[in-house]
């Protein structure tokens, strides 16, 4: 049950878009399109922002979107605006019938 | 209003035993299957363990497999860990989670969380 893996940071500037990778194996993101990313600020509890690799709950702003190509995940912000700053976890289910999460990646908005 | 709320974190000596509650309301619990993620301070999230609406699948992350116990109560709408065995590293923020699909399985995301109850293992 290795963490996915997810870059420490990524940073851009208001209006910009950024992209957030997430690499796992073929026993988790490559198996399945149960991939999700959650939202997380400071001392607050995750949000869910997208699941099964592309589907926003509603709510979700449509700047938030997702894919997947083989076994990396990606979480794309278009149009960054200063509330996004937060860090992003992506999760997966595996082949073991459990979760898996990334790392996560602290999001800096310029 | 959907709401879930953590109890039963404290400060407890390694070896020792501890149940964490989490109480539901604002949406049919018996649906749902449900889950507790934990964060270790500065730290990125884990998930500890699963279980379906209806108790039939349970699953545990290898960390905690054997010491850690997940339960529910769907008569009253609560959701359990009863951990024992507790070493320093399970040291963390630990969440209650919902499963997203009505009467889905495990793979379906975690779409409302509760604010977390703290787990210190310390002596």
């Amino acid at each position: 049950q290795s963490a996915l893996t997810q870059p420490a940071s990524v940073s851009g500037s208001p209006g910009q878009s950024i992209t957030i990778s997430c690499t796992g194996t073929s026993s988790d993101v490559g198996s399945y399109n149960y991939v999700s990313w959650f939202q997380q600020h400071p001392g607050k509890a995750p949000k869910l922002m997208i699941y099964e690799v592309t589907n926003r709950p509603s709510g979700v702003s449509n700047r938030f979107s997702g894919s997947k190509s083989g076994n990396t995940a990606s979480l794309t912000i278009s149009g960054l605006q200063a509330e996004d700053e937060a860090d992003y976890y992506c999760s997966s289910y595996t082949t073991s019938s459990t979760w898996v999460f990334g790392g996560g990646t602290k999001l800096t908005v310029l | 209003e959907v709401q879930l709320v953590e109890s039963g974190g404290v400060v407890v000596q390694p070896g020792g035993s501890l149940r964490l509650s989490c109480a539901a309301s604002g949406f049919t619990f018996d649906d749902y299957a449900m889950h507790w993620v934990r964060q270790a301070p500065g730290k990125g999230l884990e998930w500890v363990s699963g279980i379906s609406w209806n108790s039939g699948s349970i699953g545990y992350a290898d960390s905690v497999k054997g010491r850690f116990t997940i339960s529910r109560d769907n008569a009253k709408n609560s959701l359990y860990l009863q951990m024992n065995s507790l070493r320093a590293e399970d040291t963390a923020l630990y969440y209650c989670a919902k499963g997203r699909a009505v009467l889905g399985g495990p793979w379906e995301a975690f779409d409302i969380w509760g604010q977390g109850t703290m787990v210190t293992v310390s002596s």
